[in-house]
């Protein structure tokens, strides 16, 4: 099965601060996916890559940076915190069928902004 | 604006018994259609696809889209506690670049 990894877990930091959550998938998918999870809200995608270098906007993604090193591993940047980015974040990659594939999830990153 | 919409919010089923989510898409581009489900403290995990009119089973699981109303739903029969979970439809964009997602339907199947 398809392996994505989240790092951190957990994440507290202040209103201002510099936040890079990290995304690592080994299984060679082409499409990247950074999503905040809120009740109420659902799944709202922020942005989205589909391939080393390239990097789409999602429909929230004001506050958000995003940059995708390699093939494996896409970083989402948060440069000033704000508290209405608290969130879980969920990280996810899926194959050439991009939109029509299976999307595999990592086990996503608590952050608290204070 | 939410295009694609999800209902119940909660569901509360008896173990055995069967349980129905619904889904709706508010725009025609969207017609393609996968359920995730997600349990406590995890990432989604996908159930099944669903692109074609009418019924599509997978074990206890079956999915029926309505494309003429863009509407599509889940039933679970037979339903386990280890089927409490929030589920997710999500709709396939036109270009094939992402999906969009509900906002989830929270089942609990009581013993």
């Amino acid at each position: 099965e398809a392996a994505v990894t989240q790092s951190p877990r957990n994440k507290v930091t202040v209103t201002g601060g510099n936040v890079t959550l990290s995304c690592r998938q080994t299984n060679s998918h082409n499409y990247m996916y950074w999503y905040r999870q809120d009740t109420g809200h659902g799944l709202r995608l922020i942005h989205y890559s589909y391939g080393a270098g390239n990097l789409q906007i999602g429909d929230v993604p004001d506050g958000y940076k995003a940059t995708r090193t390699t093939q494996e591993d896409f970083f989402l940047l948060l440069e000033l915190a704000s508290p209405s980015q608290t969130s879980l974040y969920f990280c996810a990659s899926s194959g050439t069928g991009g939109a029509y594939a299976e999307q595999f999830f990592g086990p996503g990153t608590r952050l608290t902004v204070l | 604006q939410q295009k694609v919409q999800q209902s119940p919010e909660s569901l509360s089923v008896p173990e055995g018994g069967m349980a129905s989510l619904n889904c709706t898409s508010s725009d025609r581009n969207f017609q393609y259609f996968w359920w995730y489900r997600q349990h406590s403290g995890e990432g989604p995990k996908a159930l099944m696809s669903i692109f074609s009119d009418g019924d599509k089973k997978e074990g206890r699981f079956t999915a029926h889209l309505n494309k003429a109303s863009l509407h599509v739903s889940l039933h679970i029969r037979d339903s386990q506690p280890s089927d409490s979970a929030l589920y997710f439809c999500a709709a396939s964009e036109p270009s094939g670049t992402y999906q969009r997602f509900g906002t989830g339907t929270k089942l609990q199947v009581v013993p």
